[in-house]
């Protein structure tokens, strides 16, 4: 099973600064295929990412992913306050495991 | 548009099998996409439950396996879960999502509660 571990647990910041989360997997992510989701409290995750750096329908510009073999990132340049929830990495290159998550909170 | 709701009961007793049922809406089920169920504990992460695509191959997760199946039902343009001997520890929010390069489309969730 592919363990992905993500960093850091939680993240506080100020509303136009820039992000950056982390995703590292046990082993090689499969052709790169690893996903970023958003969750706000109440509701479904949304798919931001997949491929490890395409955008889904809809996402905004300032999302942006990037990586590749065990090492992946989830940049949000100027953060706006829509953008603050939790946030899971995922593969699905071998069956399928998400991260733990992390937390993006206002400072 | 994609739309996916779950149904099923919010209450299980332990022991017992969980069932629930996905009805996709918008897309049919005989595209080229899976379809997955995904928990998620209260106050905890997300855990992939297992995944069906429209030849009826069926993918789970180890640490489950033993417990769940996933059919489809084509005609009704809908999938389901079972998970059976259910435990507390399987009180969760259930999410059913189609499945395509990510899970691109979800369903609202349902709560289920494994309690006597």
């Amino acid at each position: 099973e592919v363990v992905l571990t993500q960093s850091p647990g939680t993240l506080s910041l100020s509303p136009g600064e820039r992000a950056t989360l982390s995703c590292r997997a046990s082993q090689s992510v499969n052709a790169n295929y690893l996903a970023w989701y958003q969750q706000k409290p109440g509701q479904a995750p949304r798919l931001l990412i997949y491929g490890a750096s395409s955008r889904a329908t809809g996402i905004p510009d300032r999302f942006s992913g990037s990586g590749s073999g065990t090492d992946f990132t989830l940049t949000i340049t100027r953060l706006e306050p829509e953008d603050f929830a939790v946030y899971y990495c995922h593969q699905y290159g071998s069956l399928y495991t998400f991260g733990q998550g992390t937390k993006l909170e206002i400072k | 548009q994609v739309q996916l709701q779950e149904s099923g009961p919010g209450l299980v007793k332990p022991s017992e099998t969980l069932s629930l049922i996905c009805t996709i809406s918008g897309y049919s089920i005989s595209s080229d996409d899976y379809w997955g169920w995904i928990r998620q504990p209260p106050g905890e992460g997300l855990e992939w439950i297992g995944s069906i695509y429209r030849t009826g191959s069926t993918y789970y997760n180890a640490s489950l396996k033993s417990r769940v199946t996933i059919s489809a039902d084509m005609s009704k343009n809908q999938f389901s879960l079972k998970l059976r001997f259910v435990t507390a520890a399987d009180t969760a929010v259930y999410f059913c999502a189609g499945d395509k390069n990510g899970f691109h489309s979800w369903g609202q969730g349902t709560l289920v509660t494994v309690s006597s």
